[in-house]
């Protein structure tokens, strides 16, 4: 079956606009987690979703930043007024299970802040 | 949080050696997960193993969570298997899932 999707690959923002990454977890998964990885660093977690409640945002680095799951399958994390410390790999993963259980990485969406 | 700490750092092998990274965590965890991380940045699912030993062909993990730390054997190195390897814990706590804490890494290159 198909893995995580993730979209765009990549993104080149300037410095002030929004942007919006969408996530496609494995179907029937019920968790879905968002990770930001800088370069030469481990991913960092960002908010977790159990099917459309977003159920813990601590990881997320400001007000700016964003996430939903509407549905409780794909899920959006959008970057208001982006900086360049944004600049980053958004990584989105999901899980089969609620509470435990191997979490399936997507390829990352790689943005770029001018 | 739970502090995760991987050794060594960076380990370059000529192709054909053997390997043993390792894995300390701060606190008792629901899930321990390694990774390979490619050069194209995918993370590649290695071994799902909160406590025990698996194997998958040429690699093999331990837990041993009572200690908490983990190892991930490889043998008989290719040059496929350069990049860099994760290792990423949830700690263990009631109030349900929780996001993954990564270590720093293992910057492995394999020399042909």
């Amino acid at each position: 079956g198909a893995g995580v999707s993730q979209s765009p690959r990549y993104k080149v923002a300037k410095r002030g606009q929004d942007v919006a990454l969408r996530c496609d977890p494995i179907s029937g998964h019920v968790s879905l987690f968002w990770y930001q990885q800088a370069l030469g660093q481990g991913p960092e977690f960002l908010t977790y979703f159990q099917n459309e409640a977003q159920l813990d945002k601590s990881g997320l680095p400001s007000d700016r930043f964003f996430a939903e799951r509407p549905e409780g399958s794909v899920s959006t994390l959008k970057i208001q007024r982006t900086q360049q410390e944004d600049s980053a790999v958004y990584l989105c993963a999901s899980s089969l299970e609620e509470d435990r259980g191997t979490q399936y990485f997507g390829p990352g969406t790689r943005l770029l802040v001018l | 949080g739970i502090q995760v700490e991987q050794s060594p750092p960076d380990l370059i092998l000529q192709e054909g050696a053997n390997s043993t990274l390792r894995c300390n965590f701060s606190d008792s965890v629901n899930n321990l997960q390694w990774f390979h991380q490619n050069p194209w940045g995918q993370l590649i699912n290695l071994f799902y193993i909160p406590s025990g030993t698996k194997q998958n062909g040429r690699l093999s993990a331990t837990t041993v969570a009572t200690e908490r730390y983990s190892l991930l054997y490889i043998s008989s190195s290719q040059t496929t298997d350069s990049g860099v390897y994760f290792c990423a814990v949830v700690r263990r706590w009631m109030g349900g899932a929780d996001g993954l804490t990564f270590g720093k890494g293992t910057h492995l290159i394999i020399q042909p």
